[in-house]
């Protein structure tokens, strides 16, 4: 079945690092795939996303490009700030209906 | 509220016992959702419903779940006979027609399901 692969965390930082979280999926047909994030006592809200290859989404300095021939959708950004600590999901969506999701990523940035 | 809201937020329950879930998506969402999160795992889909009906509910895990939406609204998901593995949070999403298509799903903050 379609299956949604991230890194372990956790991921901790000091502010103003460089972040990846790397995600791979496994998906039969051409999915469209996304980045959620839930910040400490938040329900999960939509990061970013990206319906077709070479596609790059982007939010809040967050970008992730929609790679086939990898199958993957890794999560970064230049300069993370205390205030991105939450827990990132990677997902993707066939046909708009049954949405799957990764484990969660972690990640913690210092001051 | 405006977003999706989720009751209760904590539920504790004894081994057998029967529980409700209650979601309230966003007003006109004809799209709502079920997931089962367990601690340090992701979202797991439990069923969606597309206005009253279930379109999907190929993730419900066993005979004792079962989850209705009879106007259209609010949904209900029920657990027959608990066990201790049913402890978990349950999230409810939900989504505009338009939002299918772009993923735009709207969480509310989960029930935490605890089974003793």
């Amino acid at each position: 079945g379609d299956s949604v692969t991230q890194m372990e965390g956790p991921v901790t930082l000091s502010e103003e690092a460089f972040l990846t979280i790397n995600c791979t999926y496994t998906a039969t047909g051409y999915p469209s795939l996304f980045w959620y994030v839930q910040y400490p006592g938040e329900g999960l809200q939509l990061l970013l996303k990206a319906t077709k290859a070479d596609d790059k989404g982007s939010n809040k300095g967050f970008e992730a490009t929609y790679r086939k021939e990898t199958t993957s959708f890794h999560l970064e950004k230049g300069s993370v700030q205390v205030s991105d600590s939450a827990v990132y999901f990677c997902a993707l969506s066939l046909y708009g209906q049954n949405f799957v999701f990764g484990p969660g990523t972690r990640l913690s940035v210092l001051p | 509220g405006a977003g999706v809201s989720q009751t209760p937020s904590n539920k504790v329950t004894e081994k057998g016992k029967y529980v409700e879930l209650r979601c309230d998506p966003i007003s006109g969402h004809t799209a709502l959702y079920w997931y089962r999160q367990s601690l340090g795992q992701g979202p797991e889909f439990l069923i969606y419903f597309q206005g009253t009906g279930a379109a999907d509910d190929s993730g419900l895990p066993n005979d004792r779940f079962f989850a209705v939406r009879p106007e259209g609204s609010v949904s209900t998901l029920k657990i027959q006979r608990t066990e201790r593995g049913d402890s978990a949070v349950y999230l409810c999403a939900s989504s505009s027609l338009a939002g299918l298509n772009t993923g735009e799903l709207f969480f509310g903050e989960g029930s935490r399901l605890t089974v003793l």
